[in-house]
């Protein structure tokens, strides 16, 4: 009964490949977002999506693309990754973009 | 600009002193404001929140929070802190266009 689940937890790969990470939510909310936090714990938005349409894109490389196929889901999907692109990203969600956010376990990303 | 500031950056205490962390806000509009607290290797969990009405929130853990609307501020405080309050603690606003941000987080170390 995990309210925002992640998957993969931990996700290694090399420079250059593209990946995804997957996102939902079963709370009912209407609002989902995507966080980058780096090694010294700084948490910067990246996306937010209200009923499935982007609201926040924030300065991110556009190799970064949020996919929303429905509102209980916002999946990251990053082209030709990076060395800085190591980092954890986590998943949140709220109902409206004022309400307090339900975050997820977080997926740390290693990239070789 | 939206943005919200921490103070403190590592705060380190004994067991039972008592703990406040600064936060500022700068908004031009309607905000309401969260503490989140995130124990290592874990997700961000919701300490509290501030909406309207009484300026003296209070959330779990017996962790409050006062809202001063004059100075900007919404400080974080608990007058015992316990060695399992180790971890890292971010204040963060919202607005209702749908704008989130965080500060850059304290690390509370608590030492037994």
């Amino acid at each position: 009964d995990t309210a925002v689940s992640q998957t993969p937890k931990y996700l290694v790969t090399q420079m250059g490949n593209d990946k995804s990470i997957k996102c939902e939510q079963n709370l009912g909310h209407d609002t989902m977002y995507w966080y980058k936090q780096d090694s010294k714990k700084f948490l910067k938005i990246m996306f937010s999506y209200n009923n499935k349409e982007l609201i926040i894109n924030e300065t991110v490389p556009n190799r970064f693309s949020p996919k929303s196929p429905d509102k209980a889901h916002l999946n990251l999907h990053i082209n030709s990754l990076e060395l800085g692109d190591s980092a954890v990203y986590f998943c949140a969600s709220s109902q409206g973009g004022l309400s307090e956010q339900y975050f997820g376990p977080g997926t740390r990303l290693t990239v070789t | 600009a939206q943005s919200v500031s921490q103070h403190n950056h590592h705060v380190i205490l004994s067991e039972a002193a008592s703990l406040e962390l600064g936060c500022n806000y700068s908004y031009g509009g309607t905000v309401n404001l969260f503490w989140y607290v995130q124990y290592p290797g874990q997700h961000l969990q919701l300490l509290l929140k501030y909406f309207s009405g009484d300026p003296l929130v209070k959330g779990i853990k017996g962790f409050e929070a006062e809202f001063i609307k004059s100075k900007f501020s919404f400080n974080l405080r608990k007058p015992s802190v316990q060695w399992s309050d180790t971890a890292e603690y971010f204040c963060a606003g919202n607005t209702n266009a749908g704008k989130s941000t965080f500060g850059d987080g304290t690390t509370l170390t608590v030492k037994p």
